[in-house]
């Protein structure tokens, strides 16, 4: 089946530092990609939805100037904290939307876990 | 390593019972979810369960745990056409580091 990677799987950063989440598709082209936040005990929030080739769309209360993602091409989008601080500690996963042959499946990553001390 | 299994397609008739099923293998799982995509969207929750009860129930979804043989299914009564959807089962440990299932595609035909 699909896969969906996500690199780093995990990081540790210093707080004021900006932490980049690459998300691929590897066996299809992913036009729309979403990101996902899970904060501790509790379950994913949707974050942004990505398009390629166009500026993402984010859910309200989402700082888009904080958190930038980049849909450059149909296998990768990636995801930026930018000026990280300790409650931007979490568990962040991507999804990859394989829409080919009329499907519209969406494939999870395996989320990376970020870290600001 | 731990996996989260479903099939992948179900089809009933409006009106009908639909029952998606979703084992997992992580005994010490503690938070088990199900998450609905329309076609587009992300995800919406639509229930969760603490891995100590056996039964949620809420409206029309009914949520049953057998923690003995980690089966979770989720019973959606009197289904509708807008419930066609894709439905995700997903589990945590103590609420961390989820891990979703590949999607059940649910079809609800008139």
């Amino acid at each position: 089946g699909a896969v969906v990677s996500q690199h780093p799987s995990w990081v540790i950063c210093k707080s004021g530092t900006s932490v980049k989440i690459e998300c691929r598709s590897l066996d299809f082209q992913a036009t729309t990609m979403f990101w996902y936040r899970q904060f501790p005990k509790q379950s994913l929030m949707l974050m942004a939805t990505s398009n390629e080739g166009s500026k993402a769309t984010y859910e309200q209360g989402v700082e888009k100037d904080k958190f930038l993602i980049n849909h450059a091409s149909l296998t990768l989008s990636t995801l930026t904290v930018t000026s990280a601080h300790p409650e931007d500690s979490s568990f962040y996963i991507c999804s990859a939307r394989d829409g080919a042959g009329g499907m519209d499946t969406q494939y999870f990553g395996p989320g990376t876990r970020l870290t600001v001390l | 390593g731990e996996d989260v299994e479903q099939s992948l397609f179900l089809s009933v008739r409006e009106g009908d019972s639909s029952v998606i099923n979703c084992t997992y293998t992580d005994s010490s799982s503690t938070y088990l979810y199900w998450y609905k995509q329309e076609p587009g969207a992300g995800l919406q929750l639509l229930t969760y369960i603490f891995s100590n009860m056996d039964m949620k129930q809420d409206q029309r979804l009914t949520v049953l745990l057998n923690k003995k043989d980690k089966h979770l299914s989720l019973r959606i009564a009197d289904t509708q056409t807008g419930d066609s959807a894709i439905y995700f089962c997903a589990e945590s440990i103590q609420g961390n580091d989820m891990r979703f299932g590949a999607g059940t595609r649910l079809t609800v035909k008139p």
